[in-house]
């Protein structure tokens, strides 16, 4: 069993629906962060949390620690938004605050 | 705005030569990830650097890969003698520290080995 799984693993949706990506992970975490990897190929950070909940724009990403559960939503999807979302954790100071990565939800947002 | 630097974009390379794959991080930030992204493996970690101490490098095969940094503005990411299998696409990432903060990670463009 993978310390990251994320699901779906490929998603396609219309422009305009509500778009919900789950990371689940089996370690202590000090952070989580989710990534967005455009076909470029070029990554980004779009967020980094350890409680509760932040959003940017049409992004929103909360996290239940005790749950070790985390989501990505999008809300008003674009086709802009098509990319492959990357779940990845990173372990405490004490466990070398290694970086584990999820293997990526492949977005698609049709017109 | 403040940006990765990686260099080179791309590189082929035959079989047997060496390569080297520098990074440039933010200034002021004091982490510095390498990351190798393929097909089949997705993202991996090779080597992590905090205040240019490696902290981490068991993602990396000593025998032919090592990273060093030699100042607080560069990074590299050196493979001897390289192979096929080495093709990927090589991500340079630094951040900032401190305590019990982690800031977010920004990346660089990454590299993308071809070894024929």
């Amino acid at each position: 069993k993978n310390e990251v799984e994320q699901s779906p693993q490929n998603l396609t949706a219309q422009e305009g629906e509500f778009i919900t990506i789950n990371c689940s992970y089996s370690v202590g975490i000090s952070a989580l962060h989710w990534l967005q990897q455009h076909p470029g190929g070029g990554i980004v950070s779009l967020f980094m949390l350890s409680s509760g909940k932040k959003k940017h724009g049409r992004l929103i990403a909360t996290i239940n620690i005790q749950e070790k559960h985390s989501s990505l939503h999008i809300t008003a999807s674009h086709p802009r938004d098509s990319a492959v979302y990357i779940c990845a954790v990173r372990a405490p100071p004490t466990s070398g605050s290694r970086l584990t990565f999820g293997e990526g939800t492949q977005l698609t947002v049709n017109p | 705005d403040a940006r990765v630097t990686q260099t080179p974009r791309h590189k082929v390379t035959e079989m047997g030569q060496e390569v080297t794959m520098r990074c440039q991080p933010i200034l002021g930030h004091n982490t510095v990830f390498w990351y190798r992204q393929t097909m089949m493996q997705g993202l991996e970690l090779l080597a992590y650097f905090r205040n240019r101490a490696p902290l981490d490098d068991s993602g990396m095969p000593k025998d032919r890969f090592s990273a060093e940094m030699p100042d607080a503005t560069l990074a590299t990411l050196k493979i001897q003698p390289s192979e096929p299998r080495d093709s990927a696409v090589y991500f340079c990432a630094s951040g900032l520290e401190g305590g019990s903060y982690n800031s977010p990670l920004h990346f660089g463009n990454g590299t993308r080995l071809t070894v024929t």
